[in-house]
Parts: structure tokens; C-alpha cells; sequence
């Protein structure tokens, strides 16, 4: 069974203060791992997806990459604006076409 | 509009009631997904669909819940006799093809009392 964990739950952070996210996952034959971002009240918003191990994709103040059992996404100076709950997912061949998420990191960015 | 679009947006339901959350995909969408998603949890998968046909069905929690996509376009999700534990937001996906960036409406926030 295909597994995600998101650590840490919860992230306090004042504006500035860069950090990473962590995403490990158990899968057989991953085909993509994506990230999402999520406010309050509202539905996942897509950010990144990442094929294979030692890709990286930029946007703004964030940064995913990719391993082989572990996915990072890296805020640099980041500013209120950015705290929301970050959740990754997985996507893998045994389980067609569906996403297996993880938990979410709720992140808060104090100014 | 161009994105994934759910109605309604809040539900209340009294217990044993039945409810229907819909959802109108991006148009030309190929693949649709309906997620149940707790409160401080990560989204959990339902079912999808592959236009009018429903491929994977091992997240419906009981036989209460069904879904349907008669045209390969908008799909109902279906709660029979409603129960508290049914609380939760219903999230629909949907995305161009296999493969491809899945993209998510608002939710439709259900609770039962």
C-alpha cells in the first residue's frame, strides 16, 4: 500500500526565516510526486510535480526536489503570505491514476 | 468559469438523510476524482472516473456513497442515510488525461447533525 508522511505537522516561522518541508513516501513504481498548497476554506491549489529522483522545479520563494524515498519542499524568506497548509502526494502505477497524500504541513509565517 | 466547480458549497443534513454533492469538471477534463478530505487531515481518495466510465471505486467508505458520471462530463457524488462520521469537505478533481496535473475545485463542506 502506497504511503506518504509530511513532516513537521505544524511550522511557526518568522517572515524571513527560510525552512524546509519534508515528504517521504513508500511506493511501488512512482509516477509523480506533487505538491500542493491549500488555504483555509479552500480546495488544494497545484504547485509542482517531480518525475524522478534529483529533479528540482523552482516558484518564487519555493523550492521542491526529489529523491529516491523523500521529496523537500524549501521555503526561502518567506512572508506572511505564504503560510497556508502545504500537502504532498503521490502518484504510482499500481494505484492508476489516483493521488496518495500525506498529511499536510501547516506552515505560519509571522511578520 | 475555468476551473473545477462544486455546489453546493456548504451542506447541512440531518442524520439518516440523503444528500448529492455535484461537480462540473474543466471542460474537455478526461479524468475526474472525488476525495473526502477531514479536518486537519490530507485528502483521501474516493473514486474516479474515466469519462462516463467509473475505473476505481476502493475509496467509497460503504455502500451509502456512489457516484455516477452519466455523460463523461459533470458527476454527483451520492451520500444515502447520512451519519456524522460523513462530516467532512468532498473535494472533485479533475485533470486532461492520464498523467496529467490533477486540478481541484472549492469542496463542498458537508455536516451532519
Amino acid at each position: 500500500e502506497d504511503q506518504v508522511t509530511q513532516s513537521p505537522e505544524a511550522l511557526r516561522l518568522q517572515e524571513g526565516e527560510s525552512s524546509s518541508l519534508n515528504c517521504s513516501y513508500t511506493v511501488s513504481g512512482l509516477r509523480g510526486l506533487f505538491w500542493y498548497r491549500q488555504d483555509p476554506g479552500k480546495g488544494p491549489e497545484f504547485l509542482f510535480t517531480l518525475y524522478s529522483a534529483g529533479e528540482e522545479k523552482e516558484k518564487e520563494r519555493l523550492k521542491a526536489t526529489l529523491t529516491k524515498k523523500e521529496s523537500f519542499l524549501h521555503i526561502t524568506a518567506p512572508k506572511p503570505e505564504d503560510s497556508a497548509t502545504y500537502l504532498c502526494a503521490v502518484q504510482a502505477g499500481a494505484a492508476g491514476n489516483k493521488l496518495t497524500f500525506g498529511g499536510g504541513t501547516r506552515v505560519l509565517v509571522k511578520p | 468559469g475555468a476551473g473545477v466547480s462544486q455546489s453546493p458549497r456548504y451542506k447541512v443534513a440531518k442524520r439518516g438523510q440523503d444528500v448529492a454533492l455535484r461537480c462540473d469538471p474543466i471542460s474537455g477534463h478526461v479524468s475526474l476524482f472525488w476525495y473526502q478530505q477531514a479536518l486537519g487531515q490530507g485528502p483521501e481518495f474516493l473514486t474516479y472516473f474515466q469519462n462516463e466510465a467509473q475505473l476505481d471505486k476502493s475509496g467509497l467508505p460503504s455502500d451509502r456513497f456512489f457516484a455516477e458520471r452519466p455523460e463523461g462530463s459533470v458527476s454527483t457524488l451520492k451520500i444515502q442515510r447520512t451519519q456524522q462520521e460523513d462530516s467532512a469537505v468532498y473535494l472533485c478533481a479533475s485533470s486532461p488525461s492520464s498523467g496529467n496535473t490533477i486540478y481541484f475545485g472549492e469542496g463542498s463542506w458537508l455536516t451532519v447533525v
